[in-house]
């Protein structure tokens, strides 16, 4: 089956950087997307990689690596308006889109 | 600004009242999906339409109907809802399926079922 594991939580401070991990089993791949959601709200879109490497925007980056079937969100000088849910979400074969459970970010001051 | 506007943002319901959601967009995208998310789990496809072309998940109970009459809308039918509907109903749009077309979600449309 296609399966997406993240951490289900993490706790981090406001200024530091944090990195969510995300690891994949899927049938073909066609691109992994990263989206935050804010509690109650819709998911908007942050990043997409299709090849490996790291692509940076802001003060957010994502990586991939395809051999691996791995790939991580990383934060830096975190904010407090960044407390949100992230989800990894990767394209099968098929473009089917298979979404990982989230991982809670909880920022401290 | 072109979006993708869900209506009602909340929705109340009694158990096995039917139900219709909507879902309208100004990005002239050619695909429209319906996915219901219960707190702290993944997003799970109900539908979706590809132009006119209407794709159901194997899995989606009968009990969840759609209907995309023009592109620019597209709305689910609960017709009989249970307390385990209970769940955001989110709306996204696409311009294609492939590759590196990302998703626009509406704001969601919240059921409860009493």
């Amino acid at each position: 089956g296609q399966n997406i594991d993240q951490p289900t939580e993490m706790t981090a401070t406001e200024g530091a950087i944090v990195q969510i991990n995300c690891t994949y089993q899927t049938s073909g791949f066609n691109g992994l997307f990263w989206y935050q959601q804010h509690a109650g709200e819709a998911p908007t879109f942050l990043s997409y990689n299709v090849l490996d490497g790291l692509e940076e925007k802001g003060r957010f980056s994502s990586f991939l690596s395809r051999s691996k079937g791995y790939s991580y969100l990383l934060l830096k000088e975190l904010q407090m308006k960044d407390s949100a849910s992230y989800l990894c979400a990767v394209k099968d074969s098929n473009y089917q889109l298979i979404w990982g459970a989230g991982t809670k970010l909880i920022i401290k001051p | 600004d072109a979006m993708v506007i869900q209506n009602p943002r909340y929705q109340v319901t009694q158990f096995g009242k039917p139900v219709t959601l909507s879902c309208s967009q100004t990005l002239n995208h050619n695909v429209m999906y319906w996915y219901q998310q219960k707190s702290s789990q993944a997003p799970k496809l109900l539908f979706h339409y590809y132009d006119k072309d209407f794709n159901n998940e194997a899995d989606t109970p009968d009990n969840f109907q759609s209907r995309r009459p023009n592109t620019s809308f597209c709305f689910l039918d609960i017709r009989s809802p249970g307390l385990g509907d209970a769940a955001m109903y989110l709306c996204a749009t696409s311009g294609d399926r492939a590759g590196a077309n990302v998703l626009t979600f509406g704001a969601g449309s919240r059921l409860t079922v009493l």
